[in-house]
């Protein structure tokens, strides 16, 4: 049973657009969510953190997190071709129990 | 900054062999190292948690006899594939978290092919 769930499994964008990823956690203990940006034949890199209800942004990325419904999602506007790569979430409750897990990704293509 | 550095970057074992690999964090204090498989098909398993001053943890399907992991301090960890066959290969990845904060840094990963 997948705990973390992405969707969709992949994404087209056109170069200047806004690409929309999504992430749901179904273990109710969660209290930290990551996004994480692999490019082809390249080890995951954190874009991202988000631990608190709300909102944060960096730059181009956006970062919603809504605790009631273990729901991340991640924004990415004005999308570039360098941003095609794999987007994997991840999720772990904090303390004793400190286990992150991650999701199947989300393939996103940014095509010129 | 906190760096993972993570080695071999690839490696290539025959069928039935054993290899190593390690993880050294960088700048920081790693206070649990999560070890990845990352399947050729993109999707990643856990296969242990280890945490200082408490036993490694290993998800279903993994176990200590397959893969062991040392964690002696809080700066080095290495994981050994026993007895590599073809469902072994993918890129094994390790993050190491800092201190209590929710950073995870990883590695660059270790490619394991076996023939």
């Amino acid at each position: 049973q997948q705990k973390v769930q992405q969707s969709p499994e992949s994404l087209i964008v056109p170069e200047g657009g806004m690409a929309s990823l999504n992430c749901t956690s179904s273990d109710r203990n969660v209290d930290y969510f990551w996004w994480y940006r692999q490019h082809s034949g390249k080890s995951p890199k954190m874009l991202m953190s988000i631990f608190s209800n709300g909102e944060k942004e960096e730059g181009r990325f956006t970062v919603h997190l809504n605790k009631a419904s273990l729901h991340t999602s991640l924004h990415i506007r004005d999308s570039q071709p360098s941003d095609s790569a794999l987007y994997l979430c991840a999720a772990a409750p904090s303390g004793g129990n400190y286990k992150p897990t991650f999701g199947k990704g989300t393939s996103l293509v940014v095509h010129p | 900054g906190a760096l993972v550095y993570q080695y071999p970057r690839r490696t290539i074992c025959k069928s039935g062999t054993s290899m190593r690999m390690e993880c050294q964090a960088v700048g920081f204090q790693a206070t649990s190292v999560a070890w990845y498989r990352q399947s050729p098909q993109k999707t990643f398993e856990l296969i242990a948690l280890s945490t200082v001053n408490s036993a490694i943890k290993y998800e279903q399907n993994f176990t200590q006899e397959k893969f062991p992991i040392s964690h002696p301090n809080l700066s080095f960890s290495s994981m050994t594939v026993l007895n590599a066959y073809l469902e072994d290969r993918g890129l094994y990845l390790c993050g190491a978290r800092e201190g209590r904060n929710e950073r995870l840094f990883f590695g660059h990963g270790t490619k394991l092919s076996v023939l």
